[in-house]
């Protein structure tokens, strides 16, 4: 009964790939995140999505684009992978709908390593 | 724009010691401000927030709008207690994303 679970763990992939990791979280959430850690153990946002909408979308170069087919679901495509997108990947999800000191719920991370 | 700082990204302490995790923000607003943990081979959780005030696992954390320092305390550290801790602030609206501080590793020596 995980929460919130990501595919795939690990990814291991060449430069100039195209690469996908799937999020699903079955909280019946209606806010989910991306986040983005560095080798420094950084941890930054990347996306927001409130009901499948974008809400935020920080500094990210254009090649990630999340989409978001249904509420539970937030999935990262990135394309034309660098050197640089090395890093671990974090999905979360929030109930949403702005209550103060709302708690996000992380998924497991993705490592992804570019070669 | 917000800003988390917390300037020991290493810290290491004996067990039974007390234990002080430091964490100030930067923020224009009512910040909400939390602390989250990462222990060894498990993923992010939620650590506490100040708006419960809350005791968690003998970790607490005052806010000090004075001097926008979020601390989090401990009186007596245990071994189970080492992992990576992040300040983290979410400044409100529709958005709530977190903005994490860059970790503090603490570790508790037998």
């Amino acid at each position: 009964d995980t929460a919130v679970s990501q595919t795939p763990k690990y990814l291991v992939t060449q430069m100039g790939n195209d690469k996908s990791i799937k999020c699903e979280q079955n909280l019946g959430h209606d806010t989910m995140y991306w986040y983005k850690q560095d080798s420094k153990k950084f941890l930054k946002i990347m996306f927001s999505y409130n009901n499948k909408e974008l809400i935020i979308n920080e500094t990210v170069p254009n090649r990630f684009s999340p989409k978001s087919p249904d509420k539970a679901h937030l999935n990262l495509h990135i394309n034309s992978l660098e050197l640089g997108d090395s890093a671990v990947y974090f999905c979360a999800s929030s109930r949403g709908g702005g209550a103060r000191g709302e708690t996000q719920y992380f998924g497991p991370g993705t490592r992804l390593l570019v070669l | 724009a917000q800003r988390v700082t917390q300037p020991e990204k290493l810290l290491s302490v004996f067990k039974g010691a007390p234990v002080e995790l430091k964490c100030n923000y930067s923020y224009s607003g009512s910040p909400e401000l939390f602390w989250y943990v990462q222990y060894s081979r498990q993923r992010l959780q939620l650590l506490l927030r100040h708006i419960s005030r809350e005791s968690i696992k003998g970790f607490t954390a005052d806010l000090n709008k004075g001097e926008t320092s979020f601390h989090l305390k401990k009186p007596f550290a245990q071994e189970e207690d080492s992992a990576m801790y992040y300040c983290a602030l979410s400044g409100g609206g529709s958005a709530r994303q977190l903005t994490f501080g860059s970790g503090t590793q603490l570790t508790v020596l037998p």
